[in-house]
């Protein structure tokens, strides 16, 4: 099973600031995804995120507002832009295996936006 | 996309006492996972079971893929089983993207 790091692990900011988020493999990895989970609730994804292109965005998630690095196959980066109090949440990046089809998750980066 | 529920949506046992929950999902799938999201948020990956049946230790899943539907069974529940459970599934023929039902909140009294 592949070992995931994020950082930061925790950040208070204030509102129209920006954060940019870490995601650490230690193994090489094809498919590497972002998700948002809000308080109380399931976890959406924002994006996959692919190596060496354009992530590829869900609907209701756009590159201006969540711009997403990938140069390699074992990291990976979300910055949250022009934060507000409504993006306050988990951000959790994770990875899958493709034989088989198993997902892990990073611990997890807890935004608080003031 | 493809729908999955899970239930109930809360959960309330003493310690020693035995659960099940339950995940329906909408169309084929060529995945299915369970997950263990802890009080402190860390998700961990409890069974990769698109078919059939496994267990490990107090816990076991079977999923029957033509019926779409999967359980989780909790034994003899300890209070380190508290947090929340989610199912995700991928569909078949569909990207590898996993899709996540609402969760079942499960709090183990002592």
């Amino acid at each position: 099973s592949a070992v995931i790091s994020q950082k930061p692990s925790r950040d208070i900011c204030q509102r129209g600031t920006s954060l940019t988020i870490q995601c650490q493999v230690d193994s090489q990895v094809t498919m590497m995804f972002w998700y948002r989970q809000q308080p109380g609730q399931s976890l959406t994804l924002i994006a996959t995120a692919n190596q060496g292109s354009e992530a590829t965005y869900e609907s209701g998630f756009v590159i201006d507002k969540f711009p997403i690095s990938r140069p390699n196959l074992t990291f990976s980066t979300l910055t949250v832009s022009n934060m507000s109090p409504e993006d306050s949440s988990i951000y959790l990046c994770s990875v899958e295996d493709l034989s088989p089809l198993e997902q892990y998750f990073g611990p997890g980066t807890r935004l608080t936006v003031l | 996309g493809i729908q999955v529920e899970q239930s109930p949506p809360d959960l309330i046992l003493q310690e020693g006492a035995n659960s099940t929950l339950r995940c329906n999902f909408s169309d084929s799938v060529n995945n299915l996972q369970w997950f263990h999201q802890n009080p402190w948020g860390q998700l961990i990956n409890l069974f990769y079971i698109p078919s059939g049946t496994k267990q490990n230790g107090r816990l076991s899943a079977t999923t029957v893929a033509t019926e779409r539907y999967s359980l989780l069974y909790i034994s003899s529940s300890q209070t380190t089983d508290s947090g929340v459970y989610f199912c995700a599934v991928e569909r078949s023929g569909g990207s590898y993207i996993p899709t996540f039902g609402r969760g079942t909140s499960l709090i183990v009294h002592p």
